[in-house]
C-alpha cells in the first residue's frame, strides 16, 4: 500500500483565499484523521472521522474550517477564508480500530497563507 | 483530561552514545502510550507503543520503552545512537485508538560525529 496521502505537499495562499487540502487514508482503513501541527501549539486533533461519519470535531478552531469525508478513500479539510495564522503543516491519518490502532500518517502538508 | 509532557525541547548526544528522551503523562485510567519520530519533511513514524502487558517494549530501529506506572512516566532509550536517528520525537498517550491521542510537544534530537 502506498499509505495515506496528502496533497498538496506545500500550498502558499494569500489571506482571504480559499484553501482546500486533500486526503487519501490508506484502503480498508475506517478512521481518519485531521492534525495540524504549529511551533507554538504543537500536534493537535482538529476533527476524526469514523465510516466517513465525522464524530469529533471539537478541534475544529473556527467556522472558517470545514471537514468532509465523501467516502471511504478521501477527504478534505478546507478553510475558508484563510488566515495568516493558520499557517501550519497539516496532517492527516488513519488507521482500523481493532487492530494495535497504530495511526498511519501522511507526509504533511505545508500551508503559507501570505 | 489527558495531557504529555516532554521535558527535554532539545537534546544532542554523540554518534554511539546511550540516548534516553523523557517524557511523561496524566491520563485518568490505564493509558495507552506511544512514541513517534519526525523526519524533517516527512509525517509520523510509529516507534513502540504499549498497551498492557510486559512494561519494556521494544520497537523498530533498536528503540525501546519503559512504562512506570508509580512515576507516570514512558522513557524512551537506545543503547547507541546512530546518526540517522536524528529527528524530532514525540511520545503521546491515548484512549485505544492512537489516532485521538493527545501528543507531547516533542524532542529534537541532534546527533554529533
Amino acid at each position: 500500500d502506498a499509505g495515506v496521502i496528502q496533497s498538496p505537499r506545500h500550498e502558499v495562499t494569500e489571506m482571504g483565499q480559499e484553501v482546500t487540502l486533500r486526503c487519501k487514508p490508506i484502503s480498508g482503513h475506517d478512521y481518519l484523521f485531521w492534525y495540524r501541527q504549529t511551533m507554538m501549539r504543537g500536534l493537535e486533533l482538529l476533527i476524526y472521522f469514523n465510516n466517513n461519519v465525522p464524530i469529533d470535531d471539537s478541534g475544529m478552531p473556527e467556522d472558517r474550517f470545514s471537514a468532509k469525508m465523501p467516502n471511504a478513500s478521501f477527504s478534505t479539510l478546507k478553510i475558508q477564508p484563510s488566515e495568516p495564522r493558520d499557517s501550519a503543516v497539516y496532517f492527516c491519518a488513519s488507521n482500523r480500530q481493532g487492530q494495535s490502532s497504530e495511526a498511519f500518517f501522511g507526509q504533511g502538508t505545508r500551508l503559507t497563507v501570505v | 483530561a489527558q495531557s504529555v509532557t516532554q521535558p527535554d525541547i532539545h537534546i544532542t548526544v554523540s554518534e554511539g552514545a546511550s540516548l534516553e528522551l523523557r517524557c511523561n503523562y496524566s491520563y485518568g485510567a490505564t493509558p495507552y502510550l506511544f512514541w513517534y519520530v519526525q523526519s524533517p519533511g516527512q509525517g509520523l513514524q510509529l516507534l513502540l507503543k504499549y498497551f498492557s502487558g510486559d512494561t519494556l517494549v521494544q520497537g523498530i530501529k533498536g528503540f525501546e520503552a519503559e512504562f512506570k506506572r508509580s512515576q507516570s512516566s514512558f522513557n524512551l532509550r537506545k543503547p547507541s545512537v546512530h546518526w540517522s536517528d536524528a529527528a524530532e520525537y514525540f511520545c503521546a498517550v491515548g484512549a485505544t485508538n492512537a489516532g485521538k491521542s493527545t501528543f507531547g510537544d516533542g524532542t529534537t534530537l541532534t546527533v554529533k560525529p
